[in-house]
């Protein structure tokens, strides 16, 4: 069964540094989706992204963030300048049409 | 961002048991959709609601779209160990999905 992956489980950084999150999407799907959870909380809504280019977008994707899908499969996450909050998880997530999303197993990030 | 408001924010029942939980908003959506999160994963899909009103179910799961567009419900029948985990309801509109608060299950052998 098709499923969206994403890499690295766990990432570390610095405050300060750039990180780039990774996701490989379901590969018909055409509605590409990030979130992130921050421990015990509930998940928040960040991009989605369809066409090639931002659709909606929520109040925590600042300018400190951009997603790029450089190629036909992937997409990312960047974040510019990483800070103390920034450590969650984050989750990609992939849609075909206007159905269900089907998630990734996340990317825990954990900022120093 | 919108608020969704879960509830109970856990439940800690025996095996056999059914269980019930909802979401309200003060907004109206579109599609309603339930998920479970498992520990350290991600959320899996449980069932979608698309009109108002729709009651749709997945083997032991019963959800409902409310009347009002502002709420919905999820309930679980004959409740397995493997019921545990956080199951959060989740609103669409437009293309933004806003999750919410989470509720707690812990099923007891």
């Amino acid at each position: 069964e098709p499923e969206v992956t994403q890499t690295p489980s766990h990432q570390v950084t610095q405050m300060g540094q750039e990180v780039i999150l990774r996701c490989v999407p379901i590969s018909n799907h055409l509605y590409f989706y990030w979130y992130r959870q921050i421990l015990g909380q509930k998940v928040e809504f960040l991009v989605s992204f369809y066409n090639n280019e931002i659709s909606e977008k929520s109040e925590i994707f600042d300018d400190q963030f951009s997603v790029e899908r450089p190629d036909g499969s992937n997409f990312t996450l960047k974040i510019r300048s990483t800070k103390l909050e920034d450590s969650a998880m984050y989750f990609c997530a992939s849609q075909y049409s206007y159905n269900e999303q089907f998630f990734g197993p996340g990317t825990r990030l954990t900022v120093l | 961002g919108q608020q969704l408001n879960q509830s109970p924010q856990s439940m800690f029942i025996q095996e056999g048991e059914d269980v019930s939980m909802n979401c309200t908003s003060s907004s109206i959506f579109n599609t309603w959709l339930w998920y479970k999160q498992d520990p350290g994963e991600g959320p899996v899909l449980l069932i979608a609601l698309y009109k108002a009103g729709e009651l749709t179910s997945n083997g032991r799961l019963t959800a409902q779209f409310g009347i009002t567009r502002k709420d919905s419900f999820l309930n679980i029948s004959a409740s397995i160990p493997s019921d545990v985990g956080i199951y959060f309801c989740a609103g669409r509109i437009g293309n933004q999905f806003y999750f919410g608060t989470g509720t707690s299950l812990t099923v007891i052998p």
